[in-house]
C-alpha cells in the first residue's frame, strides 16, 4: 500500500523559513517523480513543485520560484520542501503527492496523496 | 499558464440523477486532463486520467470524455458518497494547473 506521510508544518512568522518532509513507503520511491501541492483554507488546489526521479530536474510555478526548493533523498525514501521568505499567502495545507509512472515527458497526473500538513504564516 | 475553467461552480442534484461536470482549457491540451474528487476534510483522490482512462478502485459510474479544450466528467446515477468537490488538472504544460472546482451538493 502506498503511503505518504508529511511532517514539519506549524506556525511561522512572515519572512522566516520552514522545511516540510514526506516519508514514502509501499513503492520504489526512486522510480517516481514526486510533487508538493497546496490548498489555502477554503480554496482550491495549487501545484507547488515537482522533482524528477534523480532530483536533477525541478519545476515550480512563478508564485514560489526562487523561494521554495524541492529535494529528495532516495536512500531514505523521503521528499522535502524548503520554504524561505514565507508570506501570509503561503498559508495552506501542503500535500505530498506521487506522480504517475515514469514517462519521458512531464505529462503527469498526481496519483497518490498524503494526508497533508498545515502551514500557517502569521505574526 | 494554461487556465482551466470549471462549470458550474455548484451543482445541486438528488441521488440517482446523472450529471456532467465541465472543464474548459484556455488552449488545446490534447487529452492531458485529469479529474480528482475531494471530500470534506480529506485529501484529493484521482478519478480519471488522460481525459477518459479509468483508475483502479474507482467506481464505474465515473467516466470522462473530451479532447482539445473541452472536457467532461460524468457521474452515472449519483450516490450519497459522491457529494464533494471535483477538480480538473492539466499536464500538457509542466506548469501544472487546476480548475477552481465544481461542488456537487445535495438538492
Amino acid at each position: 500500500e502506498v503511503q505518504l506521510v508529511e511532517s514539519g508544518g506549524g506556525l511561522v512568522q512572515p519572512g522566516r523559513s520552514l522545511k516540510l518532509s514526506c516519508a514514502a513507503s509501499g513503492f520504489t520511491f526512486s522510480n517516481y517523480y514526486m510533487a508538493w501541492v497546496r490548498q489555502a483554507p477554503k480554496k482550491g488546489l495549487e501545484w507547488v513543485a515537482t522533482i524528477s526521479t534523480s532530483g536533477s530536474r525541478t519545476y515550480y510555478p512563478d508564485s514560489v520560484k526562487g523561494r521554495f526548493t524541492i529535494s529528495r533523498d532516495n536512500a531514505k525514501s523521503s521528499l522535502y520542501l524548503q520554504m524561505n521568505s514565507l508570506k501570509s499567502e503561503d498559508t495552506a495545507t501542503y500535500y505530498c503527492a506521487r506522480h504517475g509512472p515514469f514517462m519521458y515527458t512531464t505529462d503527469y497526473y498526481f496519483h497518490y496523496w498524503g494526508q497533508g500538513v498545515m502551514v500557517t504564516v502569521s505574526s | 499558464n494554461i487556465v482551466l475553467t470549471q462549470s458550474p461552480a455548484t451543482l445541486s442534484v438528488t441521488p440517482g440523477e446523472s450529471v456532467s461536470l465541465s472543464c474548459r482549457a484556455s488552449q488545446s491540451i490534447s487529452t492531458s486532463i485529469h479529474w480528482y474528487q475531494q471530500k470534506s476534510n480529506e485529501s484529493p483522490r484521482l478519478l480519471i486520467k488522460y481525459a477518459s482512462q479509468s483508475i483502479s478502485g474507482i467506481p464505474s459510474r465515473f467516466s470522462g470524455s473530451g479532447s482539445g479544450t473541452d472536457f467532461t466528467l460524468s457521474i452515472n446515477r449519483v450516490e450519497s458518497e459522491d457529494f464533494s468537490i471535483y477538480y480538473c488538472q492539466q499536464s500538457y504544460s509542466s506548469l501544472y494547473t487546476f480548475g477552481a472546482g465544481t461542488k456537487l451538493e445535495l438538492k
